[in-house]
């Protein structure tokens, strides 16, 4: 069976600090990981995924995840926190390339203190 | 240009009404989702079709009842509404290698 695990429900920085997202992952299989954003009363968006392919993927609004498998670990980064990026960010794991289902980790409230 | 597209955006209705959602995505995907965000923002899988065919069914009251006319297409029908069923509804759509693409959500209060 496949989980997520969020660590931290709610992480707060400064601007311009580094923005650091948790997520562990277990899957019996090698997995495929997502890291989608939710802005207030919004959809999801798609921030970046792995797929893979290279260990460390690059995203849209300046984010980036590396792939540890000896950690299953799949972490969300960022070198410098804007005001905007205040959000709720959501990791999830699939089984791969021809599955549908989607885990989806608890989520994070990012907040970013000016 | 909307990619996936929900309607009504928002949903008050009283207890014991029956009520429907709409979904339709012009990304050319052939399988789509609903899923469910509870008050404490936790997301979860109901139903996905694919190709008009349902291939995930998770434990969900029949009272929820989807269905895919078209491939671009898929509605969430709602029977008897409880107060329980108040969240958000997202639908989503997704690539063959599975990338899912979500809507702007459905906001349903049953009061």
């Amino acid at each position: 069976a496949q989980s997520v695990t969020q660590l931290g429900s709610h992480v707060s920085v400064s601007e311009g600090a580094l923005v650091l997202l948790r997520c562990n992952y277990s899957s019996s299989v090698p997995p495929y990981l997502f890291w989608y954003v939710q802005y207030p009363n919004q959809g999801l968006q798609l921030l970046l995924k792995y797929t893979s392919a290279a260990t460390l993927v690059k995203g849209i609004n300046g984010f980036e995840a590396e792939f540890k498998k000896s950690e299953t670990s799949f972490h969300l980064t960022k070198p410098s926190a804007h005001m905007s990026d205040a959000a709720e960010y959501f990791c999830a794991v699939s089984r791969g390339s021809g599955t549908y289902k989607y885990i989806f980790g608890t989520g994070t409230r990012l907040k970013v203190l000016a | 240009d909307t990619a996936v597209s929900q309607t009504p955006k928002y949903l008050v209705t009283q207890m014991g009404n029956d009520k429907s959602i709409k979904c339709e995505q012009n990304l050319g995907h052939d399988t789509m989702y609903w899923y469910k965000q509870d008050s404490k923002k936790f997301l979860k899988i109901m139903f996905s079709y694919n190709n008009k065919e349902l291939i995930i069914n998770e434990t969900v009251p029949n009272r929820f009842s989807p269905k895919s006319p078209d491939k671009a297409h898929l509605n969430l029908h709602i029977n008897s509404l409880e107060l329980g069923d108040s969240a958000v509804y997202f639908c989503a759509s997704s690539q063959p290698e599975g990338t899912q693409y979500f809507g702007p959500g459905t906001r349903l209060l049953v009061l």
